[in-house]
């Protein structure tokens, strides 16, 4: 069974102080690592997809890094229209896999 | 349409009643997903439409829960005699294929009192 632990659960940050976000799992095979930002009320946005270790992906102050157990979700420089919740997910080779299985999710917060 | 559209935004009922909500996806789109976000939980899969296929039921939490999707677009989720703990926010996404990111609508927030 696929599984996808977010850490931490909540951040605060002060504009302009840089940080990461983590994101392990355990998959079978791995289709895709998926990173999603969502807003209150909203449903998640895509953000990025990564298919390999040591694969990179950059938007504008967001960076993500996937290795063979986990990917991290940097952000340089927040600000505050950057707070949201963060999601991520992955995609199996096996069974079902056109499924995701999505973390819990790291809700950010970023202080002017 | 532009985006993934659900309808209604909001809907409160009455523990027994049944509650349809609605799908509008992405045009073009043959892949279709239903996802549930219970507060303080992950999105939990619900079921999966992919062109003309069967659909992938396998995430439906109880037989009390059923979903169709009418000429390849609009999809339906239907929940009879709801519960209590049907209350959440129920997600559509639709994708161009089985892999890659969804597009996700703004979702239906379903409260059963």
């Amino acid at each position: 069974e696929d599984q996808v632990t977010q850490s931490p659960e909540a951040l605060r940050l002060q504009e302009g102080e840089s940080s990461s976000l983590n994101c392990s799992y355990t998959v079978s095979g791995l289709r895709g690592l998926f990173w999603y930002r969502q807003d209150p009320g909203k449903g998640p946005e895509f953000l990025f997809t990564l298919y390999s270790a040591g694969e990179e992906k950059e938007k504008e102050r967001l960076k993500a890094t996937l290795t063979k157990k986990e990917s991290f979700l940097h952000i340089t420089a927040p600000k505050p229209e950057d707070s949201a919740t963060y999601l991520c997910a992955v995609q199996g080779t096996g069974a079902g896999s056109y499924q995701l299985t999505f973390g819990k999710g790291t809700k950010l917060s970023v202080i002017p | 349409g532009a985006g993934v559209s659900q309808s209604p935004s909001n809907k409160v009922t009455e523990k027994g009643k049944d509650v349809e909500l609605r799908c509008d996806p992405i045009s073009g789109h043959t892949a279709l997903y239903w996802y549930r976000q219970s507060l303080g939980q992950g999105l939990e899969f619900l079921i999966y439409f992919q062109g003309n296929s069967a659909p992938d039921k396998s995430g439906l939490p109880s037989d009390r829960f059923s979903a169709e999707r009418t000429g390849g677009s609009v999809s339906t989720l239907t929940i009879q005699r709801t519960q209590q703990e049907d209350s959440a926010v129920y997600l559509c996404a639709s994708s161009s294929g089985p892999n890659g990111g969804y597009t996700f609508g703004s979702g239906t927030r379903l409260t059963v009192v």
